[in-house]
């Protein structure tokens, strides 16, 4: 059990449009989900965490108009770059949880955006 | 402020020998969760073990177990018998309840190389 599935695994734009990458939990219902970054032989760093229903909670320095995050449902977030530009390519990973709380974390394959 | 330090960047190991990883973290809560997670070249992060930390035996799931020093804020991880399969970047990571939810923060990984 809790498989988190992320859409598209992999995306190539053009400078100036916008890109949607979907997160899933596909056997539970995650009453949080997570958005972060990850560059090339670095760590993760968080960029959002969504609750069903509310607005997103962005960590500091993330742009909230880049980066727009929907929490829809108890199973789907989606994260909008809008307007990409060269500097937004990086692989973005998604991580959802049960319960509130110390639950801990599961995470989708994550997602590579490249921008050109 | 939380934060987790993996002082090993990279860490090499015969197949079938036993290696760990030092993972030391900083914090002024009493109640938490510790994790390693590993990412293969796939990208995909798969939880390894957790710790709670109110729980003083220390965390073991087959082959992985922790050793857990609350008091020296340690949580190193052995791999016990090393399989080419093992071979990832591991992360350290630490879980506390930051407002409504749980935030992860994470170590800077070990690039795990098992050796034939």
């Amino acid at each position: 059990g809790a498989v988190v599935s992320q859409h598209p695994s992999w995306v190539i734009c053009k400078s100036g449009t916008s890109v949607k990458i979907e997160c899933r939990s596909l056997d539970f219902q995650a009453t949080t989900m997570f958005w972060y970054r990850q560059f090339p032989k670095q760590s993760l760093m968080l960029m959002a965490t969504s609750n069903e229903g509310s607005k997103a909670t962005y960590e500091q320095g993330v742009e909230k108009d880049k980066f727009l995050i929907n929490h829809a449902s108890l199973t789907l977030s989606t994260l909008t770059v809008t307007s990409a530009h060269p500097e937004d390519s990086s692989f973005y990973i998604c991580s959802a949880n049960r319960d509130r709380g110390f639950e801990t974390q599961y995470f989708g394959p994550g997602t590579r955006l490249l921008v050109l | 402020a939380q934060t987790v330090t993996q002082s090993q960047p990279e860490m090499s190991v015969q197949e079938a020998e036993t290696v760990t990883l030092s993972c030391t973290y900083d914090t002024s809560e009493s109640d938490y969760y510790l994790f390693w997670y590993k990412q293969p070249p796939s990208r995909q992060m798969i939880l390894v073990i957790r710790q709670e930390a109110y729980k003083q035996q220390n965390a073991t799931e087959n082959r992985f177990s922790v050793n857990f020093q609350k008091a020296a804020k340690s949580f190193s991880l052995k791999i016990s018998d090393s399989q080419l399969g093992d071979a990832a970047m591991y992360f350290c990571a630490y879980s506390f309840q930051g407002g409504a939810t749980n935030k992860l923060i994470f170590g800077t990984g070990t690039l795990l190389a098992v050796q034939p």
